[in-house]
């Protein structure tokens, strides 16, 4: 596509919840990061993959996080038993390489826990 | 540990005048420096990078950015502000050392707000 699309826009979920967040990135793009977006606060890095290689999850809060990428490109930031605290927009960004010095953003993924 | 400031949560600026959003940073080498933009229910929108060289970096709808080493500075600005520019910027760095993005900071943001 165009550039890199994020799905759903929006997501409302029970506490307690498990949910799913997919990223398309730019094709050919090596580099994909998962970024937290909470509110009055900077971008909050979560994980990123570099190609086929094992992902660097350095920056995920919690192991109710995961992501994986499957075959290159899309890929799903995963919340296991969802708390409010998650409540923030999850936004996916892609580069052409690791070493990439401009990234492109996703519009982001509105999550609220209730 | 490198660091990025955005002292101002918000800068009200009158359209047509002048516009500034401050960003200072910390870095142990040699900084790479971003601007972001924010609209709306958007994604980060690239403006603008400081990687080597010039330190007037010109970057998208008219924005450009100095990059000062003393004062460790890399403020953005626009000659005449548009009601369109309204949004939220982010200032973004990272050392020069290998890596990518997960070795970007961001700043919280700051918005801007062009009034009529």
């Amino acid at each position: 596509g165009a550039g890199v699309s994020q799905s759903p826009s929006n997501k409302v979920t029970e506490k307690g919840k498990d949910v799913e967040l997919r990223c398309d990135p730019i094709s050919g793009h090596t580099a994909l990061y998962w970024y937290r977006q909470s509110l009055g606060q900077g971008l909050e890095f979560l994980i990123y993959f570099q190609g086929n290689s094992a992902p660097d999850k350095s920056g995920l809060p919690s192991d109710r996080f995961s992501a994986e990428r499957t075959g290159g490109s899309v890929s799903t930031l995963t919340i296991q038993r969802t708390q409010q605290e998650d409540s923030a927009v999850y936004l996916c960004a892609s580069s052409l390489s690791l070493g990439g010095t401009e990234a492109f953003f996703g519009q982001g993924t509105r999550l609220t826990v209730v | 540990a490198q660091s990025v400031a955005q002292p101002e949560d918000q800068v009200n600026v009158a359209e047509g005048n002048p516009l500034t959003v401050k960003c200072t940073y910390s870095v142990s080498g040699n900084p790479y420096l971003f601007w972001y933009v924010q609209y709306p229910n958007r994604g980060l929108q690239f403006l603008l990078k400081y990687i080597t060289g010039d330190n007037l970096v010109k970057g998208s709808y008219g924005f450009e950015a100095e990059f000062n080493k003393s004062q460790t500075s890399f403020h953005l600005k626009k000659p005449s502000a548009l009601v369109s520019d309204s949004a939220l910027y982010f200032c973004a760095v990272r050392d020069d050392g290998s890596g990518g993005y997960q070795k970007v900071t961001f700043g919280t943001g700051t918005k801007l707000q062009v009034i009529p």
